[in-house]
């Protein structure tokens, strides 16, 4: 079982720089999030989507673009890196339901110069 | 707002010990969910324990129980008989009905240092 996948795994950008992780999984969850990781702060939501076409904001959305054109791909886009974007980036998915825990990707660690 | 407050930075605990990781939370909903996650050294986020804010026994899932009490706000994560693989992160979470959907945040996490 593929899972949640994420690429790349690593990713080291200049300051201005455009990207976009990927995330993609294959247990046909409505729910998708995308969190960023640095410490001492958890895990923060940026972005979710319950469902294609449908995407809400989380706690730290600015400076990250997503898109949700199919129940399998959410992609996170980075429209202009900042040194502040320097996090490990977790994708997740889930079913709908208030109990429904989330399967994480295993991070994309990106750097930004 | 949500707000997911894990006071505990770092924990030691001596192996086969018990220990308790605190969690409190802040919501105006009635319905809501309460998880706790593992992350060890490699990186991964490991499902733990689940609490429906309706729920009225404490969960429990193998040497994992999950401490509720509603009225204080709180959802504590009680590791019983603690091992040497017990050393890692663990994240609160708290999972809310949101437009859209659902909305899941997370605390600051505490790192558990199991000692032998």
């Amino acid at each position: 079982n593929a899972g949640v996948t994420q690429t790349p795994k690593f990713q080291v950008l200049k300051t201005g720089q455009s990207m976009t992780l990927q995330c993609a999984q294959d247990m046909n969850h409505e729910y998708m999030s995308w969190y960023r990781q640095d410490p001492g702060m958890g895990l923060r939501l940026i972005h979710y989507s319950v469902g294609a076409g449908i995407t809400d904001q989380g706690e730290v959305p600015n400076g990250y673009n997503v898109s949700r054109s199919t129940t399998e791909d959410f992609p996170l886009r980075l429209l202009s890196a900042a040194p502040s974007q320097t996090s490990v980036y977790f994708c997740a998915s889930g079913r709908t339901g208030i109990n429904q825990p989330q399967h994480f990707g295993d991070g994309t660690r990106l750097s930004i110069l | 707002a949500q707000k997911i407050t894990q006071t505990q930075p770092g924990m030691f605990v001596q192996e086969k010990e018990a220990v308790t990781l605190d969690c409190t939370y802040d919501t105006s909903d009635q319905s809501y969910g309460l998880f706790w996650y593992k992350q060890p050294s490699s990186g991964e986020m490991i499902f733990l324990i689940y609490q429906g804010s309706y729920d009225e026994q404490n969960a429990t899932e193998g040497r994992y129980s999950l401490n509720f009490q509603k009225a204080r706000k709180s959802a504590n994560l009680v590791i019983s008989a603690s091992q040497l693989g017990d050393s890692a992160m663990y994240f609160c979470a708290m999972r809310e009905v949101r437009r859209g959907g659902f909305k899941t945040i997370f605390g600051a996490g505490t790192r558990l240092f199991v000692k032998a």
